[in-house]
């Protein structure tokens, strides 16, 4: 089975730019989660969404979106970027939104200029 | 808070050696516990988890973790670690919920 696939792998972007980052979770899992990972860091978690609902955010500036569609895929977009916006993207899924482990992707690595 | 703290930043061991990485959490009570291992440019890979029951947990490439409670820790372990076990190690712990909390990190560097 696939697991959590991301795209794109990386991503160059300068400083006010827009970025759009794509997740699609396990087949059969409704729940996906995003995380920011800074370099040196562990991952930060940004939102939840659990059948095409935000069920979390985390402490993350408007800036910051993302949506579900009715496949369970999701995106995280993210406008007017800074240089501190630079850093890997996560995306993880599980089954349910709740006592369920999170299956992680592999990442999008974010560098703004 | 709820908080995971992995006191060590660095860590090198020689090939064969044995290895514990050391987490502590605070959570008003007891929390799903998780280690991931990340190699350089990757995701994260789970390597096991604690929701309940037995405080020793086994997991894959022969690694296993021990919740204390008493300590308010969860500790991974491997009896020989390998060259390929070289990577970053994470834990994580998470309330019952979909928001994890992770720890910065341990590197591990395994001399041959």
């Amino acid at each position: 089975d696939a697991g959590v696939t991301q795209s794109p792998t990386h991503l160059i972007k300068t400083r006010g730019q827009h970025v759009t980052l794509r997740c699609s979770p396990i087949s059969g899992h409704k729940s996906v989660s995003w995380y920011q990972q800074v370099l040196g860091q562990g991952p930060q978690f940004i939102f939840q969404y659990y059948e095409k609902e935000e069920r979390g955010r985390g402490n993350f500036p408007d800036r910051f979106s993302a949506r579900q569609f009715p496949n369970y895929s999701s995106e995280l977009n993210v406008n007017a970027l800074l240089l501190g916006d630079s850093a890997l993207y996560l995306c993880a899924s599980s089954f349910g939104v709740t006592y369920n482990e999170q299956f992680f992707g592999p990442g999008t690595r974010l560098t703004v200029l | 808070a709820q908080s995971v703290t992995q006191p060590d930043i660095h860590i090198t061991v020689s090939e064969g050696a044995s290895l514990e990485l050391r987490c502590n959490y605070s959570y008003g009570a007891t929390p799903y516990l998780f280690w991931y291992v990340q190699s350089p440019g990757q995701g994260l890979q789970l390597l096991l988890k604690y929701f309940s029951g037995d405080t020793l947990v086994q997991g894959i490439k022969g690694f296993e973790a021990e919740f204390k409670r008493s300590q308010s820790s969860f500790n991974l372990r491997k009896p020989s670690v390998h060259w390929s076990d070289a990577a970053e190690y994470f834990c994580a712990g998470s309330g019952g919920t979909y928001k994890y909390i992770f720890g910065t990190g341990t590197r591990l560097k395994v001399l041959a």
